[in-house]
């Protein structure tokens, strides 16, 4: 079936570090939504992806959606202690015609300051 | 800021019995769903409502799982009987619309331990 994977799993790196964390997706996707989940919390939504190719800027943060729409990337500049949780990529599920989403494993980052 | 709510946050429960969690979407919302998240993974969807009816519930275990949202308002999310598998954290979410473009706003969830 479907599938959206995510690697890392984990990623540790001290504080003013990068970290890059990549999403695959067993199929094409139509768009690609970031959410951000902290330690005890819950998902946040960070961003969507469209276009093949587009690139997304958030301040320090920046998505990629690759040219094939199979893939994607957040990539964090000089990581603060502010960052630390689980980055999970989703993607429409069976094509998106419901809009329900497929979530990857996310990828958990830990900042030491 | 527009929240979703959800209660209780925790519940325990022994295995066998029988558990109900409840969702109120931002107003407005048409679009409600409930996801269940098991530590270290993803949500994974179990349930999703448009208005009053039901859109997807092929992950929806119905054999013990219910799901329902009458007046396409607020949702109750029921299983019976409970099993030890079940814990998890069960999260409602909800979005304006049912399109490809609508981010997904989540509650605070509910922590179900079943024992």
């Amino acid at each position: 079936g479907q599938q959206v994977m995510q690697i890392p799993q984990y990623q540790h790196v001290q504080e003013g570090e990068d970290f890059t964390t990549y999403c695959n997706s067993s199929t094409t996707l139509s768009n690609i939504q970031w959410y951000k989940q902290r330690p005890g919390g819950h998902p946040v939504f960070l961003i969507q992806l469209v276009k093949s190719g587009e690139v997304k800027k958030q301040k320090r943060l920046t998505f990629q959606f690759g040219e094939a729409k199979k893939n994607s990337s957040l990539h964090i500049t000089a990581t603060q202690t502010t960052d630390v949780g689980t980055y999970f990529c989703a993607g429409p599920k069976d094509g998106g015609s419901q809009g329900n989403l497929i979530f990857g494993k996310g990828t958990k980052l830990s900042v030491k300051p | 800021e527009a929240e979703v709510a959800q209660s209780p946050r925790y519940k325990i429960t022994e295995k066998s019995q029988a558990v109900a969690f409840w969702c109120d979407p931002i107003s407005g919302h048409a679009t409600l769903y409930w996801y269940r998240q098991i530590l270290g993974q993803g949500p994974e969807l179990l349930v999703q409502f448009q208005d009053e009816s039901v859109v997807d519930d092929s992950q929806l275990p119905k054999d013990r799982f219910s799901a329902e949202r009458l007046k396409g308002v607020d949702s109750t999310l029921k299983i019976q009987p409970a099993e030890l598998g079940d814990s998890a954290m069960y999260l409602c979410a909800s979005s304006p619309g049912r399109g490809l473009l609508y981010e997904q706003y989540f509650g605070p969830g509910t922590r179900l331990t079943v024992t």
